[in-house]
């Protein structure tokens, strides 16, 4: 069975500053998808970057990049210069390929705190 | 454009009661997934419901059932609550054959006492 493991339950970072959330997966499969959430105190789920693990590039969304190493099953998220919005609780989740029908596998969460 | 709706937010219920919540999914979406997540807790997933069928379920009790509509609408039905079923329920939604489409609502906190 597929797992999802976030090791920093909490970080914080300084406005403007450059942030990296850990996330580690274990899999037997060769091809997956893997995400991170964002959760803001709204709880909705909001979709932050994704990674077709067949891709060799990181995926990059403007502020928010990944570093996506898949012999290692390490998949970080990076995020440049930190706003306050970005204060939320962040999932890492792992998803089977091929069809919607997979569910998604998700890590404990990260609480990202940011100061002014 | 709306999302995936929930209904209700909030919702506090006794032991050993029945409770119902609902989902309509977005626009254009066909598929549902219903997921549990306990406070501190990643999302676990329950099942997930396509063409009125329940289609993939995860390691959930028969206690937890549900429905969807012609309409793609959807319930989570979980009887004989228990106190450790306490937790916010998301539902989310997607279009078949699009593999990474998920748009999640704003979920249901139910509170068992």
């Amino acid at each position: 069975a597929q797992t999802v493991t976030q090791s920093q339950p909490e970080m914080s970072v300084q406005e403007a500053e450059t942030v990296t959330l850990s996330c580690t997966y274990d899999t037997s499969e060769s091809d997956y998808y893997l995400f991170w959430y964002k959760q803001p105190p709204s709880r909705q789920m909001i979709l932050v970057i994704r990674q077709e693990a067949y891709k060799q590039q990181n995926a990059t969304e403007n502020r928010f990049s990944v570093n996506f190493q898949k012999a290692a099953k390490s998949f970080s998220l990076k995020i440049s210069d930190s706003q306050l919005g970005d204060a939320a609780m962040y999932f890492c989740a792992y998803r089977t390929y091929g069809g919607a029908t997979n569910k998604l596998i998700f890590g404990t969460g990260t609480l990202l705190a940011v100061q002014p | 454009d709306a999302g995936v709706t929930q209904s209700p937010t909030h919702l506090i219920k006794t032991r050993g009661q029945q409770v119902t919540l609902r989902c309509s999914p977005k626009s254009g979406h066909d598929t549902v997934s219903w997921y549990q997540q306990a406070l501190g807790q990643g999302p676990q997933f329950i099942f997930q419901y396509y063409e009125e069928e329940e289609r993939q379920r995860g390691n959930f009790p028969d206690r937890f059932s549900g429905h969807q509509f012609p309409n793609y609408s959807s319930e989570l039905n979980v009887n004989a609550l228990l106190l450790g079923d306490s937790a916010l329920y998301l539902c989310a939604s997607t279009m078949t054959g699009i593999n990474y489409g998920y748009t999640f609502g704003s979920g249901t906190r139910l509170t068992v006492v």
